[in-house]
Parts: C-alpha cells; structure tokens; sequence
C-alpha cells in the first residue's frame, strides 16, 4: 500500500543531544514537508522540499535541518539549538501542482526531551 | 496574511445529534479550503475541500462543508454524530500568494477537539 512511514513513532532525547526523525514515502510524490504540532496552536511548516536536492525554510525552521538526497526520504534533524523540541512531529508528501492540492501525513514522531 | 479562525477549542454533541464545527478564513484572493481530521495519535486525513467547482462540498465519513464568501466561512457540519467521529479538526487555507505550487502555502487553523457523549 502506497503512504508515508515515520520512525520511531515515540523519541527520547536528553538536553545538548541531535536526534534526526525518518519520513519515507512511496507515493511518488515530488514534494515533501515537515510540521511541528504542539497541543492548542494547531501545525506549524518547519521545512519542505519541492524537488530533491533543494529544501526551504517554513516558519519556524530554527534548531532545525533537513536533506532530501532521495525522492523517497526527507529525514529531519533536531538540532541541540532547537530551545523547545518536545512536540508532535508529522511528516507530509504532496504533488505539485497549485495551492489546492491535498497534504497527505504520516502517522508521526512524538519527541520528548528528558 | 492569510489566516484562519476556528471557533472553539472544544465542542461537545451528544451521539446522534448534529455536528457543527466552525471556520472563518481571512484571503484577499479566492482560496482554497481544506478540512482535515487527526485521531489520538495519528496523522491528519483530509475529509474535504473547497477549490470553487461548487460552495457545497461534501466528504468522507458523512460530513460536508459550505463555502460562505460574504460571511468568509467553511463551517464543517454532519447531520448525526457518531462515537468514531471524535477526535481533532483542522481547518486549512491556500492561496496563491503563498503556495509555490504545493502544500506549502497551507495555513491550519489551531483545531477543534470534537466530544461525542453518549
């Protein structure tokens, strides 16, 4: 069945540590997105990437990075910088072709500093 | 900015009854509007969306939303709750002064958690 895989579905980290978070998706989708939810405030863009080898900065990309060397994969990585990371992350693919199109979002990764 | 309002944090139905969940969009440009719903745990599912072919769309699982442009409104409505309807809502906007031509120019709304009492 076609969809997105995040891994793991639940994360530790201690404070001062990167951990990076796997979305991989075979949909065949050129475009890929990363979002940060935390309870109340709704989803926030952190990166997405339009075509492999390229990604940009969403709202709130600070403490954050991303690589997108596979059309399939767009790992992201929680930086030690990043003052805030316990949240709910969800990893999105898309087509491209306007503002109507449809998101579709893997299960998520649930970090949690420790 | 483009930007969207959900009414209420929480709304509580009794099972059977009817469902409605409210969202305003601010756009100076037609947009396009989209319902999602999350289930404890999960990602987000689209339920519907609203790209101007007609201002009454309807979607999975029995619900439908009406385009209101004069009141700037998407409300989501079903006409009889079920226990597996609660869970998270979302309402999202795009435009095209946002989007480079993906979901990238997707503003969600905070969301809406639906209650179902027996």
């Amino acid at each position: 069945d076609g969809g997105i895989t995040q891994s793991p579905k639940y994360l530790f980290r201690k404070e001062g540590q990167n951990v990076t978070l796997s979305c991989e998706q075979n949909l065949n989708h050129d475009a890929m997105y990363w979002y940060r939810q935390d309870p109340g405030q709704g989803l926030r863009l952190i990166y997405y990437s339009q075509i492999v080898n390229d990604f940009q900065k969403g709202d709130i990309a600070e403490g954050y990075s991303v690589s997108r060397e596979k059309k399939e994969s767009f790992p992201l990585t929680v930086t030690s910088a990043q003052k805030n990371p316990t949240a709910f992350y969800l990893c999105a693919s898309s087509i491209y072709q306007g503002p109507n199109t449809e998101a579709f979002f893997g299960q998520g990764t649930r970090l949690t500093v420790v | 900015a483009q930007s969207v309002t959900q009414l209420g944090s929480h709304v509580s139905v009794s099972e059977g009854a009817l469902v409605l969940l409210r969202c305003n969009y601010s756009s100076s440009v037609p947009p396009y509007l989209f319902w999602y719903v999350q289930y404890p745990n999960q990602g987000l599912q689209l339920l519907l969306k609203y790209t101007s072919a007609a201002t009454l769309v309807k979607g999975i699982n029995g619900f439908e939303a009406e385009f209101k442009k004069s009141e700037t409104s998407f409300h989501l409505t079903k006409p009889s709750a079920h226990m597996s309807d609660a869970a998270e809502y979302f309402c999202a906007v795009s435009d095209r002064r946002y989007s480079g031509g993906g979901a990238d120019g997707l503003t969600f709304g905070k969301g809406t958690h639906l209650i179902i009492q027996p």
